[in-house]
């Protein structure tokens, strides 16, 4: 079945510096998802990334989908305390499920 | 209402007893979805509602784990005989549709398991 893979599993950085996380997908995806889980609560949706090498930005956040449509990455620059938590990526399986990937838990020491 | 209501928000219980979790998506959300998140994990997907039936429970783990939704709104999660390995993070979600797989999933606050 469809697996999506996200590295590194965990990152520590000082603020201000940047930080990505890279999801790859063993199947060609019709569209991605990122969402966003702070420590103790539950995942909260980012964007949704639909064009083949699409780019997307929110502030300091940008969201990228590969032109093979089976890859993406979330670049935050110059991260802050406040971006701490666990980011997913998640594509569309068989039917009407999303398949999330493992999570790229984020650190940020002030 | 206005967003995903689970409950109960904690449950602790014995090997063996039998279990119900609740979801009460938001109004006017054909679409439902539970998921299960073990510690450090990302969601894994086990049943996905449109309307009242089951459209895909290819993720249930296995016969001890059954999901309703009577009405097309509030669903409920069963787990029979529960296992310390079912010990986990139950989240619901729900978004307007589930026709293409396009769909944005609001996620309610997790029902945590804990079986000793």
């Amino acid at each position: 079945g469809q697996q999506v893979m996200q590295i590194p599993q965990y990152q520590h950085v000082q603020e201000g510096e940047d930080f990505t996380t890279y999801c790859n997908s063993s199947t060609t995806l019709s569209n991605i998802q990122w969402y966003k889980q702070r420590p103790g609560g539950h995942p909260v949706f980012l964007i949704q990334l639909v064009k083949s090498g699409e780019v997307k930005k929110q502030k300091r956040l940008t969201f990228q989908f590969g032109e093979a449509k089976k890859n993406s990455s979330l670049h935050i620059t110059a991260t802050q305390t406040t971006d701490v938590g666990t980011y997913f990526c998640a594509g569309p399986g068989a039917g009407n499920m999303l398949t999330f990937g493992g999570g790229t838990r984020l650190m940020v020491k002030p | 209402g206005a967003g995903v209501s689970q409950t109960p928000s904690n449950k602790v219980t014995e090997k063996g007893k039998y279990v119900e979790l609740r979801c009460d998506p938001i109004s006017g959300h054909t679409a439902l979805y539970w998921y299960r998140q073990s510690l450090g994990q990302g969601p894994e997907f086990l049943i996905y509602f449109q309307g009242t039936g089951a459209a895909d429970d290819s993720g249930l783990p296995n016969d001890r784990f059954f999901a309703v939704r009577p009405e097309g709104s509030v669903s409920t999660l069963k787990i029979q005989r529960t296992e310390r390995g079912d010990s986990a993070v139950y989240l619901c979600a729900s978004s307007p549709r589930g026709s293409d797989g396009a769909n944005v999933l609001t996620f309610g606050a997790g029902s945590r398991l804990t079986v000793l």
